[in-house]
């Protein structure tokens, strides 16, 4: 059973607009809350987290927003450039004895246009 | 001065051989991780090792054996391969909940 859901599996925006991507959970336990990046033959990168005590955390270029009650999660890209085009992984984990093992999404594919 | 490394990146084989894929983090980490990325590109848990001890072992078959000599590595054995282990493996670490993913290892059994 998918505990994290991307219900996206594509995204194309153009260069300069905000890129918003999406991500669903159904697990209460989970308290935090990744996203990773990942070329074509590479291995995920780690872009940005949220602890499930906050409800935005802001990286440069990069925002992710955590709504608990709804169960979702977004990350905002502004603005998008072309080199942001990748697939973009959603990952909870539940902490503690769980041994943070991560859950993830089945990706988002983001194309990025000049 | 990569961080999580994986050999080989590239891992071709017939079935039912017995191969063995190896990680290695320099980043002083305590906690290693497998996860397996299938057909479906979905990335999943399989096995974790805190200080050389297995914490998290999910519901794979005993074909596949981990093996941390030292917390810096962590190798994933694989006996009697069948054509469902085609799939791309990662290894990772992490010293909190931020979790550093290697390169993957892109294993075909024939």
């Amino acid at each position: 059973d998918q505990q994290v859901k991307q219900n996206s599996p594509s995204l194309s925006v153009q260069e300069g607009r905000i890129s918003i991507l999406n991500c669903d959970y159904t697990n209460s336990m989970f308290d935090y809350f990744l996203w990773y990046k990942k070329y074509p033959a590479e291995g995920p990168t780690f872009l940005i987290s949220i602890s499930s005590i906050k409800d935005k955390n802001e990286d440069g270029r990069f925002t992710v927003f955590l709504n608990k009650s709804a169960k979702h999660l977004s990350l905002h890209i502004v603005p998008s450039q072309p080199g942001d085009s990748a697939v973009y992984f959603c990952a909870a984990s539940k902490g503690g004895n769980s041994g943070y093992a991560l859950n993830f999404g089945k990706g988002t594919s983001l194309l990025v246009t000049p | 001065d990569t961080a999580v490394s994986q050999t080989p990146k590239y891992l071709v084989t017939q079935m039912g051989n017995d191969k063995s894929i190896k990680c290695e983090q320099n980043l002083g980490h305590d906690t290693m991780y497998w996860y397996k990325q299938d057909s479906k590109k979905f990335l999943k848990i399989m096995f974790s090792y805190n200080n050389k001890e297995l914490i998290i072992n999910e519901t794979v078959p005993n074909r596949f054996s981990p093996k941390s000599p030292d917390k810096a590595h962590l190798n994933l054995h694989i006996n009697s391969l069948e054509l469902g282990d085609s799939a791309v493996y990662f290894c990772a670490s992490t010293v909190g909940e931020t979790q550093y993913f290697g390169p993957g290892t892109r294993l075909l059994v024939l």
